[in-house]
């Protein structure tokens, strides 16, 4: 069955702190991974990954990809406030020559002043 | 575990008709959205709504697209006249309360295909 788990599913830390999200993945012909925070009520997207071991980098965060263990990790350095929200992982792979687009439940992060 | 569920899975339709893609959210859930994902791009917000109105609604959702709540359970997305480029995942989300730290629950999409 095809699945994305996140982990944590809730996390406070406080400013400045460097967190982890962590997302792993089952799903049949794998296609690409994406992250995405959601603040509020639209989901932003932050990263699109189809490559392991490319990092790619925006600002203060980054996020790498291993096919091989099939996971993918978000790293946010010298957290802020404005970071506090919600961050999906979401995967595209296709079965049966349809497409198809899982998401994680989520992790909640809280960055504490 | 409970979850949001879509149907159809996938639906083909010719242009110009009408399409409606039903939702059913998480039963204690009182915030619904739909979103679309057009292949290869980005996932793009389309409506939320609360209380048996729309709440917010983006550039996308025009004319063409409407909802509704007929019961107590569903929560349908109506495309009236469908175009070429209402191809997409379309993918509906609840959630327990509209602030921003309680998230939503995607359901895992209906793919719709325009010919």
């Amino acid at each position: 069955e095809d699945k994305v788990v996140q982990s944590p599913l809730s996390l406070v830390v406080h400013e400045g702190d460097t967190v982890t999200l962590n997302c792993s993945y089952e799903v049949t012909n794998f296609r690409s991974l994406l992250w995405y925070k959601q603040e509020k009520k639209a989901p932003t997207f932050l990263f699109m990954l189809t490559s392991s071991g490319i990092e790619k980098k925006s600002g203060r965060l980054s996020s790498i990809l291993d096919k091989k263990e099939l996971f993918s990790i978000l790293n946010i350095t010298a957290t802020q406030t404005g970071d506090s929200a919600v961050y999906l992982c979401a995967v595209e792979g296709a079965s049966n020559r349809d497409d198809k687009i899982i998401f994680g439940k989520g992790t909640r992060l809280h960055i504490l002043p | 575990e409970p979850e949001v569920t879509q149907t159809p899975s996938h639906q083909v339709t010719q242009m110009g008709q009408e399409v409606i893609l039903r939702c059913v959210p998480i039963s204690n859930h009182l915030y619904f959205y739909w979103y679309r994902q057009i292949l290869g791009q980005k996932v793009e917000f389309l409506v939320s709504f609360y209380n048996n109105e729309i709440s917010e609604k983006s550039e996308i959702f025009d004319d063409q697209f409407s909802v509704e709540r007929p019961d107590g359970s569903n929560f349908t997305l109506k495309i009236r006249s469908t175009k070429l480029e209402d191809s997409a995942m379309y993918f509906c989300a609840s959630s327990i309360s509209g602030a921003s730290e309680y998230e939503q629950f995607f359901g895992p999409g209906t793919r719709l295909t325009v010919l």
